[in-house]
Formats: C-alpha cells, sequence, structure tokens
C-alpha cells in the first residue's frame, strides 16, 4: 500500500481562491516532498519539510508537517489558472532503502 | 543540457519485444532513480542508484526488468519480453545527495505502449 496519501483526490476552485491539499502518510519519515507535475510532463520540487520543521513558505506555497498526526498540508494562496496541475506529497522513511516514496496526488484545477 | 534528458521520448513496441530506455542525470549528481507512472497513478518506485552500484532494486516488477548505470552517469533501463501491462510512462530523476534530504530532479518521462 503507498506511504503517502493525498485528499482529494480532485480539487476544482475559482482563480484567486486558495487550494489546500492534505497528505497522511504511516510510518516515520526523515523529511517530505512535495511536487508539481503538469499534464504530460516530469515532476518539479516544490518545498522539502524536514521532520523536526512544522512550517515553511515558499512564494504562494505553504507547507505544514504534523508529524504526531503523520500529515502534512499544501496551501496555494492567491490561486492562478497556471496552478492546475496533479500536486504530489513524497515521503522519505527513517527505516528502509534511499528513495522518496510518492502518493497517489491531487488533481488541482484552476477556473478562470 | 541542465536538465535530466531522457529518450525515446515515446516508444510503441510489440508484445514479446525488448526495450530499452536511456537517462542522462544533471552531470555530477550521484543518486539516480527510476519510478513508473501509469495512466493517472501515482510513482512506483523501480530502481535506485548510487554511483554505478544499486543498492535498492526492490521496485522491479519481474525479473524481465534490469537497469545499469556507467560511468557514474548515464543509466539504462531494460525490458525483456515486454507485456502489455508495461505499458506506462517511465520516469528518471537525480540528486545530488540522498533521496530524501535532496530535492529529485526529474525528466519528463520515456512514455511506453505495449500493443
Amino acid at each position: 500500500s503507498q506511504q503517502g496519501e493525498e485528499d482529494p483526490q480532485a480539487l476544482s476552485i475559482q482563480e484567486g481562491e486558495n487550494a489546500t491539499m492534505n497528505c497522511s502518510y504511516k510510518t516515520s519519515i526523515n523529511n517530505l516532498q512535495w511536487y508539481r507535475q503538469n499534464s504530460g510532463r516530469g515532476l518539479v520540487h516544490l518545498i522539502l519539510i524536514r521532520s523536526n520543521e512544522r512550517e515553511k513558505h515558499s512564494g504562494r506555497l505553504r507547507v505544514t508537517l504534523d508529524t504526531s498526526k503523520k500529515s502534512s498540508s499544501l496551501l496555494i494562496t492567491a490561486s492562478r489558472a497556471a496552478d492546475t496541475a496533479s500536486y504530489f506529497c513524497a515521503t522519505d522513511l527513517i527505516q528502509g532503502a534511499q528513495k522518496l516514496v510518492f502518493g497517489q496526488g491531487t488533481r488541482l484545477t484552476i477556473n478562470p | 543540457g541542465a536538465g535530466v534528458s531522457q529518450s525515446p521520448s515515446n516508444k510503441v513496441t510489440e508484445k514479446g519485444k525488448d526495450v530499452e530506455l536511456r537517462c542522462d542525470p544533471i552531470s555530477g549528481h550521484t543518486a539516480l532513480y527510476w519510478y513508473r507512472q501509469s495512466l493517472g497513478q501515482g510513482l512506483e518506485f523501480l530502481i535506485y542508484f548510487q554511483g554505478n552500484s544499486a543498492p535498492d532494486k526492490s521496485g522491479l516488477p519481474s525479473d524481465r526488468f534490469s537497469a545499469e548505470r556507467t560511468g557514474g552517469s548515464v543509466s539504462t533501463l531494460t525490458i525483456q519480453r515486454t507485456q502489455q501491462e508495461d505499458s506506462a510512462v517511465y520516469l528518471c530523476a537525480s540528486s545530488q545527495g540522498r533521496a530524501g534530504g535532496s530535492p529529485l530532479h526529474f525528466g519528463n518521462g520515456t512514455r511506453l505502449t505495449v500493443t
């Protein structure tokens, strides 16, 4: 089964609104990363947050991490049509191999 | 180029044929990863290289799949006797350090269709 699960699977909002996507995971992690994927393209790294951090910002992006609940959220403020994409969280397990385990993603659609 | 390059971008093959997918990572990146993505799905880990060695091959679906990396750079993923269920986008990524602590830089993938 997947380590990370994003919620919701799909989200459709109006341009200018804020978009919040959530990620839950099962086992303890070192770090958590968020990626974006435009249709037909590879993934692009957005933010890395370490297990000892609670919040991180990058431009219009805000990521939070709650290790006690094993969950993270990605907030995109003042959304734009160009933010339309799939968003994935990826976890780096404390135990186990040197790999990122990806969730199924949230498909975000920004309506103009 | 500055990014991860994958070739071919698209590959259509007949069931039973062998295919070879290529990945050129970012220069200087020691770690290289292969993932597989089926339509509308998340990424499935296949294999990880540190330099030329593969400490983790746990994700390879069967013995029809193999991968190698030479000179700490280019990697090839080979699928023998392809099956229809092998149809997917194969993504390669590289990073400077260990996976979790460093961002992965992805190529645009190879879309494999097995007919």
